[in-house]
């Protein structure tokens, strides 16, 4: 069965940084486009980001763009996102998850997998 | 506010239908067949039921189906279960750098 686990949520300041992980297994990591997405507590879910499965095509949420970076390693079957500038607002549960692809166009939004998520909170 | 707008809350009894909706553009909803509908319980991570606007992944109940129509897309289970009672939330593809859009979710309620 498909796993994913993330790691790295915690208390940072405003205009600090966090690094989250998320690590894969029990699939071919390198084939699927993956993404991170986030719900602020009490609230819904929010896209923040996709890479696809060689890494050389990344999408931004606007409300992220120029802030966070995604990344992945391949060989570590591990997925990144880096988080910088953290605003109140950044506080969310983040989620990774895998994307399923579709023949026409890659990553539309079909997350199949997703790990139970790590908590970020943003506060003074 | 969310780009995709689905009511706030729905309500059934055991064994009744209700139909969740979910209305875009023709931008993201009515402009592809990509609209995906998560179920999500307290505390948990969403879970994937239906995708590409009508198909279940592998087993999910076909109790839970979807539709479309213009710029919306609707979310129906019928036969309802106690545990049907989550948290649903859609989401559609859009051609745009922001890839993809949710709606606010919609808390199903079962009497």
């Amino acid at each position: 069965q498909v796993q994913l686990v993330e790691s790295g949520g915690g208390l940072v300041k405003p205009g600090g940084s966090l690094r989250l992980s998320c690590a894969a297994s029990k699939f071919t990591f390198s084939d699927y486009y993956m993404g991170w997405i986030r719900q602020a507590p009490g609230k819904g879910l929010e896209w923040v980001s996709y890479i696809s499965s060689s890494g050389r095509t990344i999408y931004y949420a606007d409300s992220v763009k120029g802030r966070f970076t995604i990344s992945r390693d391949n060989g570590k079957n591990s997925l990144y996102l880096q988080m910088n500038s953290l605003r109140a607002e950044d506080t969310a549960m983040y989620f990774c998850a895998r994307d399923l692809p579709t023949p026409i166009i890659a990553a539309v939004g079909i997350l199949d997998y997703w790990g139970p998520g790590t908590l970020v909170t943003v506060s003074s | 506010q969310s780009a995709l707008t689905q009511p706030a809350s729905v309500s059934g009894s055991p064994g009744q239908s209700i139909t969740v909706s979910c209305t875009g553009t023709s931008s993201d909803v009515g402009g592809y067949n990509y609209v995906s509908w998560y179920q999500q319980h307290p505390g948990k991570a969403p879970k994937l039921i239906i995708y590409e606007v009508s198909y279940r992944p592998s087993g999910v109940s076909n109790r839970f189906s979807g539709s479309k129509s213009g710029n919306t897309a609707s979310l129906t289970i019928s036969g309802l279960q106690a545990e049907d009672e989550a948290h649903y939330y859609c989401s559609s593809y859009i051609s745009s750098s922001t890839r993809v859009v949710f709606g606010g979710g919609t808390k199903l309620t079962v009497l």
